[in-house]
């Protein structure tokens, strides 16, 4: 496709359950960064991937995130045993390469209740 | 640690004014400076971007001036429309970094 795509665009699941939010980055892009946004603030960056390989998981705030793209191109984020902390808007974004500018998705807004 | 200050958190501007929006950065490391305008509901899309070697770069109505000795940069949009109206991230990053540090953000609403 043209841009990033996310999906579902909107999640709804109950303290304790598991998600996972799925991004289809540009097609030729080989950075895909996945990011957190609280309600009213900026972007805080959780972990990316060159091609296949996680090469920072830096930012991911638990062991409860994990995050994968096993064929270098579509990335799942799955987050286990969600908390209400866990709610938020989740980016993906991809670039040409590291170097590039970044271009984001939609996002998946998750809500945990 | 913020290491990206945005101000103002928001601004209401008449449409044909020019809003500014200024940020402030602590780490002379960074050497990417990009602004980026989210709509509700929508994704982050970058609009224009600088590197410190340069003090101003325009792109169509976006400007940004950017003074390095007192690490400030700042967003001016000329003859400003309510279509501009939405929120605006500054960010930066260090060389051979992928890692953007976002501020937090200024809400703007053109006015018509």
């Amino acid at each position: 496709g043209a841009g990033v795509s996310q999906s579902p665009r909107y999640k709804v699941a109950k303290r304790g359950q598991d998600v996972a939010l799925r991004c289809d980055p540009i097609s030729g892009h080989v950075s895909l960064f996945w990011y957190q946004q609280a309600l009213g603030q900026g972007p805080e960056f959780l972990t990316y991937f060159q091609n296949e390989a996680q090469l920072d998981k830096s930012g991911l705030p638990s062991d409860r995130f994990f995050a994968e793209r096993p064929e270098g191109s579509v990335s799942t984020l799955k987050i286990q045993r969600t908390q209400q902390e866990d709610s938020a808007v989740y980016l993906c974004a991809s670039s040409r390469d590291r170097n590039q500018p970044q271009h984001f998705g939609d996002g998946t807004r998750l809500s945990i209740l | 640690q913020q290491q990206v200050k945005q101000s103002p958190q928001s601004l209401i501007v008449q449409k044909g004014g020019i809003p500014i929006i200024n940020c402030a950065y602590e780490n002379t490391a960074f050497d990417y400076f990009p602004w980026y305008q989210q709509f509700p509901g929508k994704g982050p899309a970058l609009l224009i971007a600088i590197r410190p070697d340069v003090s101003e770069k325009k792109e169509g109505r976006f400007t940004i001036s950017f003074n390095k000795s007192a690490k400030q940069f700042s967003l001016h949009i000329m003859d400003s429309q309510p279509g501009d109206s939405a929120t605006y991230f500054c960010a930066a990053s260090k060389p051979g970094t992928y890692k953007y540090i976002f501020g937090t953000g200024t809400r703007l609403k053109v006015l018509a």
